[in-house]
């Protein structure tokens, strides 16, 4: 079965400190794959995605993401945590072309950051 | 950018009633999508649509329908609200089903009392 598993429901960061979340995915072929971000009471804004060929990618707000296709692994990195940064974190992956199912996503990671 | 416009940010609904989520997107996306967000459960797809009057069922279609009668347009219908349904409704909008990523509207926190 198709699946995305964020093993951290919640993170807390000091402010300046190095951030890693985590996320695994089940897929039959290498998907797309996506990390987005939202806000208290927003929707969902993309963050970077990965299609193909460099596997370290990077996005907007100075965040950057590693693929590793044999650890079926996307996990999203940022160097210095600013307090802005708190928001929910959703991994998401998604089929090549426009043949198949919608975009699946992960239940999401909780970052707080303290000062 | 493309702009996926949700009428209602809030709305309240009694027990019952017929209830309408408007989504508009701007940029000519063929495909649409409806996910409900709970906590702790992440986003669950309703339902999409991937060309104007065409649909298919996501993985928790029960008490909803959908309406896509224009290419920008894509109404999400709650045929007789009940207090399960309670929850933030999120419109996306893409160029491919899958790929490419999806342009999220603000979402609509539909309480149904």
């Amino acid at each position: 079965a198709q699946s995305v598993t964020q093993p951290d429901i919640h993170i807390t960061v000091s402010e300046g400190a190095s951030l890693e979340l985590r996320c695994n995915y089940s897929y039959g072929a290498t998907p797309y794959l996506f990390w987005y971000v939202q806000s208290p009471g927003q929707g969902l804004q993309l963050l970077l995605k990965y299609f193909s060929g460099d596997t370290l990618v990077q996005g907007i707000k100075g965040f950057e993401a590693e693929f590793k296709r044999s650890q079926s692994s996307f996990n999203l990195r940022k160097p210095s945590v600013h307090w802005s940064d708190a928001a929910e974190y959703f991994c998401a992956v998604g089929p090549r072309g426009q043949a198949g199912t919608a975009l699946i996503f992960g239940k999401g990671t909780t970052l707080s950051v303290s000062s | 950018d493309v702009k996926v416009t949700q009428s209602s940010r809030y709305l309240v609904k009694r027990t019952g009633e017929k209830v309408f989520l408007e989504c508009v997107q701007d940029m000519d996306h063929e495909n649409m999508f409806w996910y409900r967000q709970d906590p702790g459960l992440g986003l669950r797809l309703i339902y999409f649509s991937y060309d104007v009057k065409m649909k298919e069922k996501g993985d928790i279609p029960e008490g909803y329908s959908v309406s896509r009668e224009k290419k920008e347009r894509f109404s999400l219908i709650l045929e007789s609200a009940s207090t399960n349904q309670t929850s933030m409704y999120l419109c996306a909008s893409s160029l491919e089903i899958g790929g490419r990523g999806y342009t999220f509207g603000s979402g609509t926190r539909l309480t149904v009392v």
